[in-house]
């Protein structure tokens, strides 16, 4: 199985910082990479596709860049309606494998 | 507007079995594949199976031989067949529509299975 990791676990940043999440996978899985973002005891919400195709309704400050083994979503002005957990998904390959998540405060 | 709406979640003992459903409101659900993905209490998402337009399945390790997908497509509904449960089956269980990324998702139903 492909195994995800993202980094960091957790984050704290202020309203207006740039922040970055990593995703690296166990072995490439081209740009078959997707990014959610789930709010407590809501469904996961659809961001990124394709490495880095923004969602239909998804604000631009969300980006995601990557191929292969390693990805980033970028939120490029943080905003207080962010603060949320965010996960990667790898569709490459079946079984379909997530992150084990990162979860953004707001200072 | 709801387009997923997950049902079918409750109490369970160990060694029991609870089918899901997920009903979709949209008029395509046919034409794409459907997924299960799990989340036990304070952990992360965990694909659990996935059928495509065509029919061909896919489980993960964890409930291959435990765990059914299907869908009625003269219904708009899938479903999920689950047997054989164990206390680390319990989470909430959303259905989502598609083969590569998931969008959209249901609203999740709570499967507990504990004695």
């Amino acid at each position: 199985d492909i195994q995800m990791t993202q980094s960091p676990s957790t984050l704290s940043a202020s309203v207006g910082d740039r922040v970055t999440i990593t995703c690296r996978a166990s072995q490439s899985v081209s740009n078959w990479l997707a990014w959610y973002q789930q709010k407590p005891g809501k469904a996961p919400k659809l961001l990124i596709y394709k490495a880095s195709n923004l969602a239909s309704g998804v604000p631009a400050r969300f980006s995601g860049s990557g191929s292969g083994t390693e990805f980033t979503l970028t939120i490029s002005s943080l905003q207080p309606d962010d603060s949320a957990s965010y996960y990667c998904q790898q569709c490459n390959k079946y079984p379909y494998t997530f992150g084990q998540g990162t979860k953004l405060e707001i200072k | 507007e709801v387009q997923l709406l997950d049902s079918g979640g409750g109490l369970i003992e160990p060694g029991g079995s609870l089918r899901l459903s997920c009903v979709d409101s949209e008029f395509t659900f046919s034409s794409f594949a459907m997924n299960w993905v799990r989340q036990a209490p304070g952990k992360g998402l965990e694909w659990v199976s996935q059928i495509t337009s065509s029919g061909s399945t896919y489980y993960a390790d964890s409930v291959k031989g435990r765990f059914t997908i299907s869908r009625d497509n003269s219904k708009n509904t899938l479903f999920l067949q689950m047997t054989r449960l164990r206390a680390e089956d319990t989470a909430v269980y959303y259905c989502a529509q598609g083969r590569d990324e998931f969008d959209p998702w249901g609203q999740g139903t709570l499967v507990t299975v504990s004695s």
